[in-house]
């Protein structure tokens, strides 16, 4: 069975930092792009970033509202993937999901395989 | 940056019914690279369609999807009890940021 499973969510202050971790298993982990999706609490969805596999040299993509604050990284002989945080803002308070990205067909760079979430809440 | 909005924001209708949902590019949407979800409350979303058309593995037949450029539309022939959700479409591809429309809620009439 292909499973994403995150961990690490919890609460950290203004300004801290905190590392995701996201357990795949059930495929070839090291074929496939990967991406981290955050969702506020009642709100909708919203793209992180991405970590491309090693035939494309592990390229990143992030979006606007974290970039120089967050660090996407992979580890193949572990199937994990993992999102640094670092200098956190309320507005970063949001369920955080790990995604496949499709690399088959028509179906390549889809957002095909989700995980359940870890929850971030940035509080003082 | 490519913005969807999607439209209505709530639907509300019965069982049996259908279901016609509209995603709106600002811009061309290349490839079709335009792909819709389900979410249901505390669950993670799935994916329904791809390609703007595609079916997703084990995705029922009564859902569709077609459009291109910049109008699109998923369709549920007739509505099941389990198909009242969030639904969201998303531009995707490789050319960042993969944007999300807000969402429209179905709801139970």
């Amino acid at each position: 069975e292909v499973q994403l499973v995150e961990s690490g969510g919890g609460l950290v202050q203004p300004g801290g930092s905190l590392r995701l971790s996201c357990a795949a298993s059930g495929f070839t982990f090291s074929d496939h792009y990967m991406d981290w999706v955050r969702q506020a609490p009642g709100k909708g969805l919203e793209w992180v970033g991405r970590i491309k596999n090693k035939a494309n040299s592990y390229s990143t993509q992030y979006a606007a509202s974290v970039k120089g604050r967050f660090t996407i990284s992979r580890d193949d002989s572990k199937n994990s993937l993992y999102l640094q945080m670092n200098s956190l803002k309320i507005e970063d308070t949001a369920v955080y999901h790990c995604v496949r990205i499709g690399l088959v067909g028509a179906a390549t760079r889809a957002f095909d395989v989700w995980g359940q979430g870890t929850m971030v809440t940035v509080s003082s | 940056e490519i913005v969807l909005t999607q439209s209505p924001g709530t639907l509300s209708l019965s069982p049996g019914e259908r279901a016609t949902l509209s995603c709106r590019a600002s811009q061309s949407v290349g490839s079709n690279y335009l792909a819709w979800f389900q979410q249901k409350p505390g669950q993670a979303p799935r994916l329904l369609i791809y390609g703007a058309s595609s079916r997703a593995t084990g995705i029922p037949d009564r859902f569709s999807g077609s459009g291109s450029g910049t109008d699109f539309t998923l369709t549920i022939s007739r509505l099941e009890p389990e198909d009242f959700a969030v639904y969201y479409c998303q531009r995707y591809g490789d050319s960042p940021p993969y944007t999300f429309g807000q969402g429209t809620k179905l709801e139970i009439k």
